[in-house]
């Protein structure tokens, strides 16, 4: 089943801490994204790769790294410098004509 | 910077009632144009990529057009079941790959 897998879905981490989103995609994509979404928000660009051990910052960078090791594997980390990480991630891949979205982790602080 | 708007933000129709969804857009050098419909707690659901000026698209009820400075998402005969968030996004090629902006979206309501 071809695709892109975001997880945890849900994902709860008290204030000070680093934590980890995965994003995994077996469509053989070259290009991936991480977004955030606010309620009722457009999505924001964090982080976008072209390449495996690439990656460009984009709009909202300040309180997040990633690295891309692998093709199919764009991982992103929300640090503690990241003042309001409560928010929907999300992360693409991009390929040909069509780029398509995971299903999103939702990420609280508390 | 790249510039993508959307509008309106909501749009109202009753079942049946047609009506388009405006993307204006500044960007240089644009290398695609993309429309998705996006579902409350999901992600995105990619509809269409538009490349050059004239395209025009089509997936059931909806289609799609791109002019040099705006894209129009037209939805004939609404179903309660288009009801979504519709955004657009635009790549462009940047130094270090293809940057993928998006707007803030139009929430669209059918009503019966």
């Amino acid at each position: 089943d071809g695709g892109i897998t975001q997880s945890p879905k849900y994902l709860f981490r008290k204030e000070g801490q680093n934590v980890t989103l995965s994003c995994e995609q077996n469509l053989n994509h070259d290009a991936m994204y991480w977004y955030r979404q606010d309620p009722g928000q457009g999505l924001r660009l964090i982080y976008y790769s072209q390449i495996v051990n690439d990656f460009q910052k984009g709009d909202i960078a300040e309180g997040y790294s990633v690295s891309r090791e692998k093709k199919e594997s764009f991982p992103l980390t929300v640090t503690s410098a990241q003042k309001n990480p409560t928010a929907f991630y999300l992360c693409a891949s991009r390929g040909g004509t069509e780029a398509f979205f995971g299903q999103g982790t939702r990420l609280t602080v508390v | 910077e790249d510039q993508v708007t959307q509008s309106p933000e909501a749009l109202r129709l009753q079942e049946g009632e047609s009506s388009s969804l405006n993307c204006s857009y500044t960007v240089s050098g644009l290398r695609g144009l993309f429309w998705y419909r996006q579902d409350p707690g999901k992600g995105p659901e990619f509809l269409f990529t538009l490349y050059s000026a004239g395209e025009e698209k089509e997936k059931e009820r909806l289609k799609a057009t791109l002019t040099k400075k705006e894209s129009f998402l037209h939805i004939t005969a609404p179903k309660p079941e288009d009801s979504a968030t519709y955004l657009c996004a635009v790549l462009r090629l940047t130094g270090g790959g293809n940057k993928l902006t998006f707007g803030t979206g139009t929430q669209l309501k059918v009503e019966l």
